[in-house]
């Protein structure tokens, strides 16, 4: 059973970089998307971006100049960080699996395996 | 960028039947997933593709499509079934498409 195990800082100061590591445990890290998610206190989910096991990334357009992924295939461990971190990026963190097929003229992409997630905080 | 639409909050008596929708332009190309996400955990995956459930999630749960709205619905839905729900997809007018999360919709059991 495929498991995710994710740690990081917790507490940021405003303008420092958060980074964040994510380790898969019993499954394989080619074929999938590996994604980073976060929540705000009471909002909803905002995905930040993604990486696949040869190192292809893409990121949501509203945080790509601040964000970077990347991926150590010899650990099996993907990496998030984000610059210039505020008040606004203060969330609980998740690292997810993410999958891609076709069925029929349609597509389906879901994450089935998530990280328990990581609070960080941004205060000065 | 393409959105996912919820309502915010629905409600159901206590072994009635919900539906929960979400619209999105992207989903006239994706099958939504939908996740369920209890307060304090991490959202986990209730239905996925045309309509499948990963191993445990309960057959009250089920899925469907039709033209840019995706439904879930939950059949005799159960106290432990109040929780919120977030439907997901890929954007298609993106080159690689970007992943789209709904807004989530808090379903609350009376």
């Amino acid at each position: 059973q495929v498991q995710l195990q994710q740690w990081g800082a917790g507490l940021l100061k405003p303008s420092e970089t958060l980074s964040l590591t994510c380790a898969v445990y019993g499954g394989s890290f080619s074929g999938y998307y590996w994604s980073w998610i976060r929540q705000p206190p009471g909002k909803g989910l905002e995905w930040i971006g993604e990486i696949n096991h040869s190192g292809s990334t893409n990121y949501n357009p509203s945080l790509k100049s601040r964000v970077t992924i990347s991926v150590d295939t010899s650990k099996n461990q993907f990496s998030l960080k984000l610059s210039s971190v505020t008040a606004a990026d203060t969330a609980v963190y998740y690292c997810a699996r993410g999958g891609v097929a076709a069925a029929g003229p349609y597509y389906y992409y879901y994450m089935d395996v998530w990280g328990k997630g990581t609070t960080v905080t941004v205060s000065s | 960028s393409s959105e996912l639409t919820q309502d915010p909050a629905v409600s159901v008596a206590l072994g009635q039947t919900v539906r929960i929708t979400c619209q999105g332009d992207s989903l006239r190309s994706y099958y939504a997933s939908w996740y369920q996400q209890k307060p304090g955990q991490a959202p986990v995956l209730v239905i996925y593709g045309k309509n499948n459930r990963p191993s445990g999630i309960p057959d009250r749960f089920s899925g469907s499509s039709s033209g840019n709205t995706a439904s879930l619905t939950i059949t005799g839905a159960q106290a432990e079934d109040e929780a919120d729900y977030y439907c997901n997809s890929r954007d298609s007018s993106g080159n690689p498409p970007d992943v789209v999360f709904g807004g989530g919709t808090k379903l609350t059991v009376l």
